[in-house]
């Protein structure tokens, strides 16, 4: 199975800021099956990005992703603040399965 | 009225079953897989079980794989999650998620539902 492991745990940032988070795969994912969610507390989950780059309905351009292979990155231009939450990446597809990485907590400095 | 409605969570005991529910409006959901997905407290999410759209195909995660059984009724708009001999470590926001891709389970998961929790305590 492949294991996805998120860098930093833990970001602090100051509204304005640029953040950049890292998902890293134990193993070649296809660019076509990577995606990004964003959870506040107490909040369901929300795709922000699909198929490594492609923003869901409603995500605002600020947040882009990027990567191949093992590597990859969403990166959000400039925080607002409901931007302040926990982001997970996921790899999915019932051939390879659906695994979500451990999360990023973007925390206000 | 919100496009996916979990239920049937509760507190149980360890060895309980339980049945949880997915109700669904809004979207075509005889066209889309269908998954769930777990969050212990305090904790990171966790995929569980998906079911395509024609309910032929299922898949389970290994860490419940024989505990668990997917089913859907279309007609009902419906996707329940049967979970037996229940764990401490099945405590948990159980949520259901809609596939992105349609007539398949290639999706990333658009829609989410508020999720229902499940406690295992004695």
């Amino acid at each position: 199975d492949i294991v996805l492991t998120q860098s930093p745990g833990t970001l602090s940032l100051s509204p304005g800021e640029r953040a950049t988070l890292s998902c890293w795969a134990s193993q070649s994912v296809d660019s076509d099956f990577l995606a990004w969610y964003q959870q506040t507390p107490g909040q369901s989950p929300r795709l922000l990005i699909h198929s490594t780059s492609t923003r869901a309905t409603g995500t605002p351009d600020r947040f882009s992703g990027s990567g191949s292979g093992t590597h990859f990155t969403l990166t959000i231009s400039r925080l607002e603040p409901e931007d302040f939450a926990v982001y997970y990446c996921q790899q999915y597809g019932f051939s390879q399965g659906y695994t979500f990485g451990p999360g990023t907590r973007v925390e206000i400095k | 009225e919100a496009p996916l409605v979990e239920s049937g969570g509760k507190v149980v005991q360890p060895g309980e079953s339980l049945r949880l529910s997915c109700a669904a409006s809004g979207f075509d959901f005889q066209d889309y897989a269908m998954h769930w997905v777990r969050q212990p407290p305090g904790k990171g999410l966790e995929w569980v079980s998906v079911i395509s759209w024609d309910g032929l195909i299922m898949s389970y995660a290994d860490s419940m794989k024989g505990r668990l059984s997917v089913s859907r009724d279309n007609t009902e708009r419906s996707v329940h999650l049967q979970m037996k001999s229940l764990r401490s470590e099945d405590t948990a926001v159980y949520f259901c998620a809609k596939d992105l891709a349609i007539f398949g389970a290639v999706g990333a998961f658009d829609i989410w539902g508020q999720g229902t929790v499940v406690t295992v305590s004695s």
